[in-house]
């Protein structure tokens, strides 16, 4: 089975300055993908970026990189220069890439709310 | 192009009553999902769709819980004889397969809340 453990309740961040989201997960799957989402108090999930268990480098996506640490089983989410509009709920999850079916769905840790200060 | 939409965005019942749940992909995309959020919690899988057929409803909680996706396009979530444990936002995502790379778009999501 697989597990998304995110420790952080709750964080702050000056507005401009970078912050961590912390994520550790638990999977016996050998290959897998690693998700970030986004939540705003809309209750739309927003995709923010990926990272497969394959790949070597890490993900950057404009403001978004992930710093993934496989022998941790650590994604943690670099957010910089943030933004007010940064100010939400943030997911990790992952699926498993190699199973027909169960490979499909997405497990969710229990998010991380961020609030960007001015 | 317009994102998945999910109606309605609020729904309140009565405990014991039948609630239908409606969700409509982005076009052209083959697969879909259902994700359940209770209060303070991270999404929780419910089924998955591919085409028309449910190709992995391991996650619906109990019989009381059914979708269907008849043509392949719009979903409906069903639930029969509601109880206060059903509250929760009903969420719905769509990709263009269900290609282990696809993203996952999200809808809105439904908010349920059984009185």
């Amino acid at each position: 089975a697989q597990k998304i453990t995110q420790t952080q309740p709750g964080m702050f961040v000056q507005e401009k300055e970078a912050v961590t989201l912390d994520c550790t997960y638990d999977t016996s799957d050998q290959s897998y993908g690693l998700f970030w989402y986004k939540q705003p108090s809309s209750g739309e999930m927003i995709f923010l970026i990926y990272q497969g268990s394959y790949d070597e480098q890490n993900a950057t996506e404009g403001r978004y990189s992930l710093n993934f640490q496989k022998a941790r089983k650590s994604a943690n989410l670099v957010i910089s220069a943030s933004q007010l509009g940064d100010s939400a709920m943030y997911f990790c999850a992952m699926r498993d890439l190699f199973k027909e079916t169960s490979g499909s769905r997405l497990t969710f840790g229990e998010g991380t709310q961020l609030t960007v200060n001015p | 192009g317009a994102g998945v939409s999910q109606t309605p965005s609020n729904k309140v019942t009565e405990k014991g009553k039948y609630v239908e749940l409606r969700c409509d992909p982005i076009s052209g995309h083959t697969a879909l999902y259902w994700y359940r959020q209770s209060l303070g919690q991270g999404p929780e899988f419910l089924i998955y769709f591919q085409g028309t057929g449910a190709a992995d409803d391991s996650g619906l909680p109990n019989d009381r819980f059914f979708a269907v996706r008849p043509e392949g396009s719009v979903s409906t979530l069903k639930i029969q004889r509601t109880e206060r444990g059903d509250s929760a936002v009903y969420l719905c995502a769509s990709s263009l397969t269900a290609g282990r790379l696809d993203t996952q778009y999200f809808g809105p999501g439904t908010r349920l809340t059984v009185l």
